[in-house]
């Protein structure tokens, strides 16, 4: 038990829509992250968000947009839905940037 | 720029044999290791990992991971595997201040067979 909860845990969603994954972090966590694991690869950071601002970046477009709010949990948001962005969505959260990262057990989107 | 190399994309082994799961990392400055193991279906869970001091970590559950900077390699070892162990094993790594941003190897699916 990690302590971090995503929702909803399955969704499908059509090309071009729009989606929000949401993840609830352990008190006090105010490092969260997340990351987008396609199948058969290893996990790829989006973005992290420190202190309810975003502080870093991976290599994915604009249309992935995020929220942290002043409760620990915090928001994933997908614009203009791709089908190559159907993948497990993970979200990772710490403790003022420690050395732990704990992973929630992810949100699987489909887009058809 | 940082990378993670697992360097088998699958490990089949019997029970109670040992095992290795190998794991090459680039990177031009000093950096933090991680082994996560992810079951079906269920999220990333932390095995191990090195930050600093002893370069030999060890996990609760009989794991050891040894960092070896001259090789860049952090490989993972059990020396008698169970059915248990069967699942995907990603290799990690961050850079600077630890907390930051992770990169994951494509990871190793061990599969334990009696």
């Amino acid at each position: 038990e990690t302590g971090v909860t995503q929702s909803p845990t399955h969704l499908i969603k059509t090309r071009g829509q729009q989606v929000t994954l949401r993840c609830s972090s352990q008190s006090g966590h105010n490092t969260v992250s997340w990351y987008q694991q396609a199948l058969g690869q290893g996990p790829q950071f989006i973005f992290q968000y420190y202190r309810e601002e975003e502080n870093g970046r991976g290599n994915f477009p604009p249309r992935f947009s995020g929220l942290q709010f002043p409760n620990y949990s915090s928001e994933l948001n997908v614009n203009a839905l791709e089908l190559d962005d159907s993948a497990l969505y993970l979200c990772a959260s710490s403790l003022d940037r420690d050395n732990t990262i704990y992973f929630g057990e992810g949100s699987w989107l489909t887009v058809v | 720029a940082q990378s993670v190399t697992q360097l088998d994309s699958q490990v089949p082994v019997f029970e109670e044999a040992p095992v290795e799961l190998r794991c090459n990392y680039s990177s031009s400055v000093s950096v933090y290791l991680f082994w996560y193991v992810q079951y079906p279906n269920q999220g990333l869970q932390l095995l191990l990992k090195y930050l600093s001091g002893s370069t030999l970590v060890e996990s609760i559950n009989g794991f050891e991971a040894e960092f070896n900077k001259s090789q860049t390699s952090f490989h993972l070892r059990k020396p008698s595997v169970h059915i248990s162990d069967t699942a995907e094993y990603f290799c990690a790594v961050s850079e600077g201040q630890a907390g930051t941003a992770l990169i994951f190897g494509k990871g190793t699916t061990l599969s334990v067979s009696s």
